[in-house]
């Protein structure tokens, strides 16, 4: 049973447009969520993250946003460059009771057009 | 480069073989992982070590063996594997924050592992 889910396994976007990856989860006792990026070849980088006391969190081109009455949250990036074009994983961990860890999506691919 | 290596990139191993995988970091973190990432599924987490200690074991088949013997260094033992444990296996590291909550996770490039 999974945990975090990304139900797009790609997406295709045209440079400048806005990006929109989302995730949903179903572990109410998740209370911090991450979005990791993922070049070919190369591990996964750590790019934005946000706590549950949140509903929006944002760095340079990249927000995240939390529904956490739906269990949903989504990572806009805009403008998109096609320097974007990667894996995007999302993340969810509770941080409550020791022993944490982190649960990771599928992953979406996002491909950015010039 | 995030602080954490994995070595090596590349390996290819017969059934009847035993290898190891290693990962090092310096970021002074205190809990390492050791993630599998399969085609078209999600990065599996294999085991945790916090404060060298192992605390989580994913139902890992016991070919595949872990050893961390100090906060900068982990091992993944490899003995007679599967066509299908072919995947990246990849290392990662955190600090370690109160309550036992784990910090974002650097990862390394991985290590893509090939049984034949």
């Amino acid at each position: 049973d999974q945990q975090v889910k990304q139900n797009s396994p790609s997406l295709s976007v045209q440079e400048g447009r806005i990006s929109i990856l989302n995730c949903d989860y179903t572990n109410s006792m998740f209370d911090y969520f991450l979005w990791y990026k993922k070049y070919p070849a190369e591990g996964p980088t750590f790019l934005i993250s946000i706590s549950s006391i949140k509903d929006k969190n944002e760095d340079g081109r990249f927000t995240v946003f939390l529904n956490k009455s739906a269990k949903h949250l989504s990572l806009h990036i805009v403008p998109s460059q096609p320097g974007d074009s990667a894996v995007y994983f999302c993340a969810a961990t509770g941080t409550q009771g020791g022993s944490e860890k982190l649960v990771f999506g599928k992953g979406t691919k996002l491909t950015v057009n010039p | 480069e995030t602080g954490v290596t994995q070595t090596p990139r590349h390996l290819v191993m017969g059934m009847t073989n035993k290898k190891s995988l290693k990962c090092e970091q310096h970021l002074g973190h205190n809990a390492m992982y050791w993630y599998k990432q399969s085609a078209k599924k999600p990065l599996e987490l294999m085991f945790v070590y916090s404060l060298e200690e192992r605390v989580e074991n994913n139902s890992v088949p016991s070919r595949f063996s872990p050893e961390c013997p100090n906060s900068s260094h982990l091992f993944l033992h490899l003995h007679t594997l599967q066509p299908e444990d072919s995947a990246l296996y990849l290392c990662a590291s955190s600090p370690l924050g109160q309550g036992g909550f784990f910090g974002e996770a650097f990862f390394g490039q991985g290590t893509r592992l090939t049984v034949v």
